[in-house]
Parts: structure tokens; C-alpha cells; sequence
């Protein structure tokens, strides 16, 4: 079973640009999550979708969004580039089908992430 | 989100068990408690989650305090492979939305 896949790998940009992330997830899986890795704040999470709807959010500005495809890919954007954004951008999917008990459990599952410099 | 207190690092020996401790005194009785790693230049992966008893999978055993203020992941012989960043999460609604601490790195020696 492949992995979690992002795209691209590495991106370079300067500021005030905007970027789009690209993440695949596992093949069934329904939700996807994006966080944010720097040295300073370590790993924070930015949103959560599932079946095309945002079902989570973290406390990021609206420069920073989201959106999921109907086949479970989802996408990230950062419009108006700042040099604090330069981090790695990891995402994670899930079954994300919230049922109890121990055995329910959504694990999830981090793709390599992308690396993201801002000049 | 509650939040989980964790030492900043920990070292052990190549071969000895490990115990990393994780306080969540503000633990409320929906909340699992999650144990995911993160290896060098890679994404976290899950190790562990429980509720209220211990637990036990291939990678590791959680042990859970009476009063659930507090677990402790055991990891029952180190290995080089084990370092790592170890966060411990609470997440009470089984969704993908995982608060991260800053995790205890754990060395190895061989």
C-alpha cells in the first residue's frame, strides 16, 4: 500500500508570493491533516479535512487554507508569503470515520512533508 | 485541548528498556492518550494510544496511572533505530487534529 505523498518536496519563494502543497493520501482514507514544523514552535496543526469539509481548524491567519478533492487529495495554500513561514509542511491521513472504543482508532499517517524557504 | 508535560530529553542504553513519562493533570474522561514519534528528517508516526487500562502493541507498552493523570511509554529493549522525538497527545474526538507538545528526544547509546 503506498504512502502518504507530497508535492513538491522542496520549493523556494520570496515573499509576498503565494504557494500551493499538494498532499495524496493513503488510498481510503477520508481526512487529511496539515501542520506546520518550525525549530521555534515545533509541529502545529493548521487544519483538518474530511470528506471535502473542513472539520478542524488550528490558529493560523487566513493567508494560510485548505481545500480536499473528492478523491480524498488535498491541497494547501499560503497566499502573501512571509519569511516566517519558511518551515516544513507535513500532512496526515486517516480512515477519520469517528468511531469508539480502542479499536476505532484513527492513526495517522505523516507523508515526508515539504520543505518550504521563503527569501 | 488539555495539554501533556513532558522532560525535554532522556538518554538510555542500547538494549535497556526505556521509560518516557507524559503529565496530563488536566486529563478529562473523553481524552485518549496518543504516543507518536518522530525520527530524524522523517514525519511522525503513531507508537501507542489508551484509554484508561495499559496497553501493548509491537512497538511499545503504555502504561496508564490509576487516576489517568499521568502514562508512561516503556519502550522494552532500545535499539539505535528508537531515537527519536516522543510526543505524548491528548485527543478526545478521534479526529486528525493533533495538538503537539515539544516531546522528549530520546538518545541512544550504544
Amino acid at each position: 500500500k503506498a504512502g502518504v505523498t507530497q508535492t513538491p518536496r522542496y520549493l523556494i519563494k520570496t515573499r509576498g508570493q503565494q504557494v500551493t502543497l499538494s498532499c495524496s493520501p493513503i488510498s481510503g482514507h477520508r481526512s487529511v491533516s496539515w501542520y506546520q514544523q518550525t525549530p521555534g514552535q515545533g509541529l502545529q496543526f493548521l487544519f483538518e479535512y474530511f470528506s471535502e469539509t473542513q472539520r478542524n481548524k488550528g490558529n493560523f491567519p487566513g493567508r494560510f487554507s485548505g481545500r480536499q478533492f473528492s478523491n480524498s487529495r488535498s491541497e494547501m495554500n499560503v497566499s502573501t508569503l512571509e519569511l516566517g513561514d519558511s518551515a516544513l509542511y507535513l500532512c496526515a491521513s486517516s480512515g477519520g470515520v469517528r468511531t469508539g472504543g480502542l479499536s476505532g482508532y484513527n492513526e495517522q499517517f505523516f507523508g515526508p512533508g515539504t520543505r518550504l524557504t521563503v527569501l | 485541548d488539555a495539554k501533556t508535560t513532558q522532560p525535554n530529553s532522556m538518554e538510555s542504553n542500547e538494549e535497556e528498556p526505556v521509560h518516557l513519562p507524559c503529565n496530563h493533570s488536566t486529563i478529562s474522561g473523553t481524552d485518549y492518550i496518543h504516543w507518536y514519534r518522530q525520527l530524524p528528517s522523517q514525519g511522525p508516526e503513531y507508537v501507542i494510544h489508551g484509554l484508561t487500562s495499559n496497553v501493548n502493541n509491537r512497538m511499545a507498552s503504555l502504561a496508564i496511572a490509576e487516576d489517568r493523570k499521568s502514562s508512561t511509554l516503556i519502550l522494552h529493549r532500545a535499539t539505535l533505530r528508537d531515537a527519536a522525538v516522543y510526543y505524548c497527545i491528548l485527543n478526545s474526538g478521534n479526529t486528525g487534529k493533533l495538538i503537539f507538545g515539544q516531546g522528549t528526544t530520546l538518545q541512544v547509546k550504544p
